[in-house]
């Protein structure tokens, strides 16, 4: 089946520094998805890119698709305290009667003052 | 903002024993999902529902779960005779087209003792 394995699994940054998690699945995805997950909270949709190379921004953070839409990043740029949390990339696969996403397996950002 | 709610949001039952977990998905939402967190790992799928039956279903989703939509607003899952490994936060999720993004409820923690 479908995997989605992403590095490195924890990242410590000290505040202001740049932090990139790279998202890698096994099979070609139509588009994919990113989602936040703070500590002791649930997964909050971020943003989803679906063309080939494709490249959107929120603020500080950078999302990238790769050209051959197997591989994605997220780039935050000069990490602040509220960044902390696990980053998930997640591939969908599409079926008749729905989206069912396979998480990747996440990044966890620990930012240091 | 409408949101997910999931209840209870924490549930402590012996092995063996029969759980319901409950979620209200966003109203003008069509497709729903349960997925499962066991702590420190990746969020994992385990079922899509829409047009009141199951679309899609994870090899973890067997026959001890079930899914129902009761009514208008309630979509639930059972869990029929608990084990010990089902120990893990569930996450009821919702989207309005099956390739939007996915709203995900805070979660019910349910132990198993």
């Amino acid at each position: 089946g479908q995997q989605v394995m992403q590095i490195p699994q924890y990242q410590h940054v000290q505040e202001g520094e740049d932090f990139t998690t790279y998202c890698n699945s096994s099979t070609t995805l139509s588009n994919i998805q990113w989602y936040k997950q703070r500590p002791g909270g649930h997964p909050v949709f971020l943003i989803q890119l679906v063309k080939s190379g494709e490249v959107k921004k929120q603020k500080r953070l950078t999302f990238q698709f790769g050209e051959a839409k197997k591989n994605s990043s997220l780039h935050i740029t000069a990490t602040q305290t509220t960044d902390v949390g696990t980053y998930f990339c997640a591939g969908p696969i599409i079926t008749g009667g729905g989206n069912k996403l396979t998480f990747g397996t996440g990044t966890q950002l620990k930012v240091e003052l | 903002e409408p949101e997910v709610t999931q209840t209870p949001s924490h549930q402590v039952t012996q092995m063996g024993q029969e759980v319901i977990l409950r979620c209200v998905p966003i109203s003008n939402h069509l497709y729903f999902y349960w997925y499962r967190q066991i702590l420190g790992q990746k969020v994992e799928f385990l079922v899509s529902f829409y047009n009141n039956e199951i679309s899609e279903k994870s090899e973890i989703f067997d026959d001890q779960f079930s899914v129902e939509r009761p009514d208008g607003s309630n979509f639930t899952l059972k869990i029929r005779s608990t084990k010990l490994e089902d120990s893990a936060m569930y996450f009821c999720a919702s989207s309005e087209l099956w390739y939007y993004e996915q709203y995900f409820g805070p979660g019910t923690r349910l132990t198993v003792t």
